[in-house]
């Protein structure tokens, strides 16, 4: 099946720094979600990019889908310590990447 | 409130003991989920259904089973077979077709070896 890789594995920032993580696939995806889990939570619908090259935000968060719709991004600007938590993308039958643990040092 | 309910919240198993978790979801979604998540790692599927009566392997099926009989419900049973369980194992649905819509996750339940 289709391999999602998702890098960094761990991202430790202080606060109001930025973070980004990376989601690279071999084959092109029709789609890519991201989600969001918190420790000890669930994993929380973010986003889904569709279009080659789409790029979406939702307020400090911007999301990228690569023109070869072979990649994406999740970018927070200025990251807060609500930010904390593990970042995931999914692809075309909901294979998820390892995610990005994020932690923010106050 | 519409949601999915996973039960129980904690689970412990004896060696060659089967177990079931429940999932229910009022979200009246077509597609369900079973994914099983290891300390520090991604989500792994187990297995999903699509429709009623109706349901598919995932990646790492082997010593897991489950059932689609109402459209609310997707039960899994962990076997004795399945020589590692102790994970945390969340169910999800969706309106429609796999990895086409946003999946919406049940709060998980542990599952461990006594």
């Amino acid at each position: 099946g289709q391999q999602v890789m998702q890098i960094p594995q761990y991202q430790h920032v202080q606060e109001g720094e930025d973070f980004t993580t990376y989601c690279n696939s071999s084959t092109t995806l029709s789609n890519i979600q991201w989600y969001k889990q918190r420790p000890g939570g669930h994993p929380v619908f973010l986003i889904q990019l569709v279009k080659s090259g789409e790029v979406k935000k939702q307020k400090r968060l911007t999301f990228q889908f690569g023109e070869a719709k072979k990649n994406s991004s999740l970018h927070i600007t200025a990251t807060q310590t609500t930010d904390v938590g593990t970042y995931f993308c999914a692809g075309i039958d909901m294979r998820f990447g390892a995610g990005t643990r994020l932690t923010v040092k106050p | 409130d519409g949601g999915i309910t996973q039960s129980p919240k904690y689970l412990f198993r004896k060696e060659g003991q089967n177990v079931t978790l429940s999932c229910e979801q009022n979200l009246n979604h077509d597609a369900m989920y079973w994914y099983r998540q290891d300390p520090g790692q991604g989500l792994r599927l187990i297995y999903y259904s699509q429709i009623v009566n109706d349901f598919q392997k995932g990646d790492i099926a082997e010593g897991y089973s489950v059932s689609r009989e109402k459209k609310e419900s997707f039960p899994l049973t962990v076997t004795s077979a399945q020589k590692n369980p102790t994970a945390f194992y969340l169910c999800a649905s969706s309106i429609g077709s796999r990895g086409q819509e946003p999946q919406h996750f049940g709060d998980g339940t542990r599952l461990s070896i006594l």
